[in-house]
């Protein structure tokens, strides 16, 4: 079984609107975290969000929230009022184990397209 | 603040020539990491390191190797370049303080080996 499902290869959303990009994830282990990366067509890396399996609160970040449903295992990624800035490829990753013990899973990712 | 800083930028290597990407932090961060991203893919772990002379295994780590003598610099030596190890290496650092996970990116290696 895939550790980490992204199912929207790519998406579309017009400028200002808001738009949810799916992560689901599978792990037996107890103590995760979840994680959220930009990837703008420039090729870096960068690190956007992050919510580990015992915060009770959903992480935000400026634009970005990340909506924790623990018993559906899912950990989308919301942006609020999109902008052209944001058009990159989003990927999803998980940390399974406690932190120290680094097995990392990523997804294949989504590439969001914002239109004018 | 450089953050980050790896180098080379980009770099093609014979099958079975050897090389050493560098990848240096100033944050004083005791987590680093090296990953590959090949095309159209997420990144995988290659090495990760929780502090100076420890270092771990992640999910790719085969012809590879690492080392970390100090805080700052985290290199990843290629044995025996090989086909497959065509890819984009990003180095990565983090804080060591409970809770904060941010992560810190290099710009990338892009490595072609032929």
């Amino acid at each position: 079984a895939q550790k980490i499902t992204q199912t929207q290869p790519g998406m579309f959303v017009q400028e200002k609107e808001a738009v949810t990009l799916d992560c689901t994830y599978d792990t037996s282990d107890p103590s995760y975290g979840l994680f959220w990366y930009k990837q703008p067509s420039s090729g870096e890396m960068i690190f956007l969000i992050y919510q580990g399996s015992y915060d009770q609160q959903n992480a935000t970040e400026g634009r970005y929230s990340l909506n924790f449903q623990k018993a559906r295992k899912s950990a989308n990624l919301v942006i609020s009022a999109s902008q052209l800035g944001d058009s990159a490829m989003y990927f999803c990753a998980m940390r399974e184990g406690p932190r120290g013990y680094q097995k990392v899973t990523f997804g294949t990712g989504t590439k969001l397209q914002v239109i004018p | 603040n450089a953050g980050v800083t790896q180098t080379p930028k980009f770099r093609i290597l014979k099958i079975g020539q050897s090389m050493t990407l560098q990848c240096a932090q100033d944050m004083n961060h005791n987590y680093m990491y090296w990953y590959r991203q090949d095309p159209g893919m997420g990144l995988k772990l290659i090495y990760y390191s929780v502090g100076a002379g420890i270092t771990d295994k992640g999910e790719v780590p085969n012809g590879y190797n690492v080392s970390r003598s100090t805080t700052e610099d985290f290199p990843l030596r290629l044995e025996l370049a090989a086909p497959s190890q065509t890819s984009v290496y990003f180095c990565a650092s983090s804080p060591t303080s409970g809770g904060d996970e941010t992560q810190y990116f290099g710009p990338g290696t892009r490595l072609l080996v032929l």
